[in-house]
Formats: structure tokens, C-alpha cells, sequence
């Protein structure tokens, strides 16, 4: 079983839509958990972190941990055209920073 | 604030050859972490750094190899490389302690041939 596992994509949503991202986790120790945009061809940029139960909210987007069910997802609101990137979850392991596969996301105009 | 930088921006090697990356992290962030993304496989982590020791590896042969500097940049080598070395190398930079926020360079694209 892969450490971090998300919906493989691509994710295809209309402008103004909702995306919704999915990521699983099998250390139920892990404690720190990152969302990371990648631009085609770009380094990752750091969206959103959460360490605690429940939701955060940045802007257009929410975090949402849930310990228990080792889930942890992304919420992009009123999806732009610009938001269009693939999105990595990525879980602290072992003083190690492990990464899911990402989901592309493509949002059309 | 200056972000974590990296060079050279591409390099390309042919089989055999030794190659060293290097990576310069954010004011004040200790600890340094590299991760190769090869096609397909997604972003893998390497090596840590903090405070000139290393810390944790990853899944990797002895021949990525690596070092911190006083000033906290940071290189990684690579011997004997392969054609699967071929792969975007990503340094990232924290506040010491791997629970930390880590902030990512624009990478090395590293071609072998």
C-alpha cells in the first residue's frame, strides 16, 4: 500500500465550479499534511497545511483532516481557469515528506 | 524574501558522469531537503539536511550523495549516473525540524543520455 494515495484525475470542472480533491493516508502517526500546486513544468507551490481535525480555509480554498479515516481533502471554490495545475497531497512520514501521485485538475472556461 | 534557489536550471550528462546540483535555502531556514521527480514516478524524496548533518534518506543508492555548508546550502551529487537519473531535482528549504513547512526551489532538470 502506498504511503499517500489521491483520486487519480484528471478532474475536469467548469469555471465557477467547485473541485474537490481526495487524498488517503496509511500512518495513522502523521500529524502534518501539505496541499502543493504544480504548474506543468514548474516546481510545487505550497497551497494550504493543516494539522488539526476539521477544516481550514485560505481563500478559495479549504482543507479538511479527518485523523480517524486518515483522509485528508481540497476544496477549490469558484475554480479558475488559472487554478488548472496538478495537486499534490503530501504527508509528514518518518521526518519525511511523502507525496501522492497528484491529481490534475483542468478547469474550462 | 528571496526563495530557495537552485542551479544550474538544466544540465544535460551522458552516462558514466558525476554530476553536482546545488541549492541556496530561504533566509533564516536550516534544514534542506532534496527530492528527485522522474516522469511517471512522481516526487521522491532523497536526502534532509539540518544544521550540516544529515538527517533522513530516502530510498536511494549510496551514489546520491550530499553535504550542507556552514552558510546552510546545500549540494547533491550524483556518480556514476544512470539513464533513469534523468529527472527534475527539487531542493526545499524549512525552519529547522522536519515537522516544519517546507518551501520549494525552482529545481535542476537533469537529462541523461
Amino acid at each position: 500500500q502506498k504511503e499517500v494515495e489521491q483520486n487519480s484525475g484528471p478532474l475536469s470542472v467548469p469555471e465557477g465550479a467547485i473541485a474537490s480533491l481526495n487524498c488517503t493516508y496509511s500512518d495513522r502517526g502523521s500529524q502534518s499534511f501539505f496541499w502543493y500546486r504544480q504548474y506543468s513544468g514548474k516546481s510545487p507551490e505550497l497551497i494550504m497545511f493543516i494539522y488539526s481535525n476539521g477544516d481550514k480555509e485560505d481563500g478559495r480554498f479549504t482543507a479538511q483532516l479527518n485523523k480517524a479515516s486518515q483522509y485528508v481533502s481540497l476544496l477549490i471554490r469558484d475554480s479558475q481557469p488559472s487554478d488548472s495545475a496538478t495537486y499534490l497531497c503530501a504527508v509528514m512520514v518518518d521526518y519525511k515528506l511523502s507525496f501522492g501521485a497528484g491529481t490534475t485538475v483542468t478547469v474550462r472556461a | 524574501e528571496a526563495g530557495v534557489t537552485q542551479s544550474p536550471t538544466h544540465l544535460i550528462k551522458t552516462r558514466g558522469q558525476q554530476v553536482t546540483l546545488r541549492c541556496s535555502p530561504i533566509s533564516g531556514h536550516t534544514s534542506v531537503y532534496w527530492y528527485q521527480q522522474a516522469l511517471g514516478l512522481g516526487l521522491q524524496f532523497l536526502l534532509w539536511y539540518d544544521e550540516g548533518e544529515e538527517r533522513n534518506r530516502g530510498n536511494f543508492p549510496p551514489r546520491f550523495s550530499g553535504r550542507q555548508f556552514p552558510n546552510y546550502s546545500s549540494e547533491l551529487n550524483v556518480n556514476a549516473l544512470e539513464l533513469e537519473d534523468s529527472a527534475l531535482y527539487l531542493c526545499a528549504s524549512s525552519r529547522q525540524g522536519a515537522e516544519e513547512t517546507q518551501y520549494f526551489g525552482p529545481g535542476t532538470r537533469l537529462l541523461v543520455l
